[in-house]
């Protein structure tokens, strides 16, 4: 299976911060296609998780701008540029690019 | 607006069968994949079953082969997962999503004895 590895697993960071968590692949993540198959979601406290960010850096409808998800291969980075106190929760990776389908364990945002 | 109700939720003994069910609307559901994930505390988000959207293909995740079956009803507009044989540690919420694009609530299945 394929492991995806986040870190930090914790951040606490000051609002209007900036942050960063990253996410390492033990396998390229980049289809048949070209495409690179790996999600952000968002989870906050008590609620289900939210897409962020789809196929390495496009935003899901609504999501603010500064959520900006980059990188290629196997490195991957989600950064959000000012952080604001709704963005408190967890935040996962997640590839599509092979079966079983497969997340990262998490980051808790605090702030 | 996009809604995926889930249902079936229950507390069950070990060896024991439930069948999930999630209500999809909002969206073309026959067009999309549509997934099972379950969160267990301590252990994150686990991607349980998928399937395809003429259902003719699925997958599984090697923890569930052979014990769950996951199936949808395109003139329903639902999706389900049928579990038997349950153990302790398939106890968590169970989610339903149309591909980790939009999710559900979350159902709580507990196995216990």
């Amino acid at each position: 299976d394929v492991v995806l590895t986040q870190s930090p697993l914790s951040l606490r960071v000051t609002l209007g911060q900036p942050a960063s968590i990253s996410c390492r692949s033990s396998h390229s993540l980049v289809s048949s296609d070209g495409d690179t198959c790996l999600m952000w979601l968002q989870q906050r406290p008590g609620q289900s998780p939210r897409l962020l960010i789809h196929l390495l850096s496009n935003r899901d409808s609504g999501v603010a701008d500064r959520f900006t998800g980059s990188g290629s291969g196997t490195d991957f980075t989600l950064k959000i540029s000012r952080v604001e106190a709704e963005d408190v929760g967890v935040y996962y990776c997640m590839q599509h690019a092979h079966w079983p389908h497969t997340f990262g364990q998490g980051t808790k945002l605090e702030i | 607006e996009v809604q995926l109700l889930e249902s079936g939720g229950d507390w069950v003994q070990p060896g024991g069968s439930l069948r999930l069910s999630c209500a999809a609307s909002g969206f073309t559901f026959s067009s999309y994949w549509m997934t099972w994930v379950r969160q267990v505390p301590g252990r994150g988000l686990e991607w349980v079953a998928h399937i395809s959207p003429e259902g003719s293909q699925t997958y599984y995740v090697d923890a569930v082969k052979g014990r769950f079956s996951i199936s949808r009803d395109n003139a329903e507009n639902s999706v389900y997962l049928q579990m038997n044989n349950l153990r302790a540690d398939d106890t968590g919420l169970y989610y339903c999503s149309n591909g980790a694009r939009d999710w559900g609530q979350g159902i709580l299945v507990t196995v216990s004895s």
